[in-house]
């Protein structure tokens, strides 16, 4: 099975900063990869597709990169509304795995 | 518009069974896999099963592997997942989650349901 570490697990930063998730794979995937965003009782949403390709309606502060084995989540200026669980996800083969989770929370 | 519904969630003993179903609409139902991801109470995502369009492949964590099936029945455009030998550990929201395609690969799940929590309890 495909494992993916994803850090840091929480992370507290200010409105306006520049913020980095990475997940790590212990394969390579290609570019079969995901990341998530999920708000406190709500199911999660899909950010990033293919390892880069933003989905219709998410803010342009967004960005994925990355492929083979390592990949990020940058939000490049923090809003508050961005307060959530962000995940990622490997598709390339079953069963398909989670990250652990990176908590954002606004100092 | 998209929508997926779950249903069938609830207090079951260790050792029981629950069918646990998801409704979809908005698109046609056949042409997508879709998936079963849970969430236990204060901990992460945990993809648990998946169906192709036509429902001939499916695939299984390793911790329900044997314990749970994977259905559908594209005609009611209604994916399923029978629960059976439910352990505590089983206790989490369940979500349906459609796949999305890029270029022919799996490359997301582009809508999810808004889960049906399941707890296994005595």
């Amino acid at each position: 099975d495909i494992q993916l570490t994803q850090s840091p697990s929480f992370l507290s930063a200010s409105v306006g900063d520049r913020v980095t998730i990475t997940c790590r794979a212990s394969e390579g995937i290609s570019s079969s990869f995901a990341w998530y965003q999920q708000r406190p009782g709500k199911a999660p949403e899909l950010l990033i597709s293919a390892s880069s390709t933003l989905q219709s309606g998410v803010p342009s502060r967004f960005s994925g990169s990355g492929s083979g084995t390592e990949f990020t989540l940058t939000i490049s200026s923090l809003q508050p509304e961005d307060c959530a669980t962000y995940y990622c996800q490997q598709l390339y083969s079953h069963p398909l795995t989670f990250g652990g989770g990176t908590k954002v929370e606004i100092k | 518009e998209v929508q997926l519904l779950e249903s069938g969630g609830g207090l079951v003993q260790p050792g029981g069974s629950l069918r646990l179903s998801c409704a979809a609409s908005g698109f046609t139902f056949s042409n997508y896999g879709v998936n079963w991801v849970r969430q236990a109470p204060g901990k992460g995502l945990e993809w648990v099963s998946a169906v192709n369009g036509n429902g001939g492949t499916t695939f299984y964590a390793d911790s329900v592997k044997g314990r749970f099936t994977i259905s559908r029945d594209n005609s009611k455009n209604t994916l399923y997942l029978q629960m059976n030998s439910l352990r505590a550990e089983d206790t989490a929201v369940y979500y349906c989650a459609r796949h999305t395609y890029c270029s022919g690969t799996r490359c997301g799940h582009d809508y999810w349901g808004q889960g049906t929590l399941v707890t296994v309890s005595s």
